[in-house]
């Protein structure tokens, strides 16, 4: 398994500003993910973060709305840009394993105002 | 269109009796299944996994059956414990992607 941190833990924005969100990780993984949880609903990938290159976004997400840093092989950064508050939810990093698994933060709460 | 469906919003067992939760999708090229718990403001904690090559992980109390023919996959804990009240998720990935595709998840309250 891995241990992993985000910062902040929870936050609230006003409407039109931008946050960013770090994860940190206690060994070097090769895979890095974000997630997002909306109130009530899953949780669902808005991208990849791949060490060295661009971000790997799904369909309903772009880098100009959620643009995703990952210096190293440990860190990776999510900004949430212009907020609104649809933008309202709780945003997990992950990390995959070798073995396949997936382990996740303990979350950041986003209350955007 | 949901890949991965949980289909019972909530369920609520006796304490020490069996929990079964059930899970079940539509794209076949998944390969790769995993069951989430997640407590309300913390992330999802990983429990088990089973890849399409098995039909049956067991790791203590938590048993994931998968059967590939019916798209379909379960978790039995047994016993049931208070501790376990929480939100299950499962997911799946395939397609050598990793992206994981998770359910709506089950609410689960376990009574003492």
């Amino acid at each position: 398994s891995a241990v992993i941190s985000q910062k902040p833990s929870r936050d609230i924005c006003q409407r039109g500003t931008s946050l960013t969100i770090q994860c940190q990780v206690d060994s070097q993984v090769t895979m890095m993910f974000w997630y997002r949880q909306q109130p009530g609903q899953s949780l669902t990938l808005i991208a990849t973060a791949n060490q060295g290159s661009e971000a790997t976004y799904e369909s309903g997400f772009v880098i100009d709305k959620f643009p995703i840093s990952r210096p190293n092989l440990t860190f990776s950064t999510l900004t949430v840009s212009n907020m609104s508050p649809e933008d309202s939810s709780i945003y997990l990093c992950s990390v995959l394993t070798g073995v396949g698994e997936q382990y996740f933060g303990p979350g950041t709460r986003l209350t955007v105002t | 269109d949901q890949q991965v469906k949980q289909n019972s919003p909530s369920l609520s067992v006796q304490e020490g009796r069996i929990s079964i939760l059930n899970c079940d999708y539509t794209n076949s090229m998944f390969d790769y299944f995993l069951w989430y718990k997640k407590y309300p403001a913390e992330g999802p904690t990983f429990l088990i996994s089973i890849s399409s090559i098995k039909d049956k992980n067991e790791d203590g109390r938590f048993t994931v059956f998968l059967n590939k023919s019916a798209k379909h996959l379960s978790l039995h804990i047994v016993p049931s414990q208070p501790g376990d009240s929480a939100v299950y998720f499962c997911a799946a990935s395939g397609d050598s992607s990793y992206k994981l595709i998770f359910g709506s998840g089950t609410r689960l309250l376990v009574r003492p």
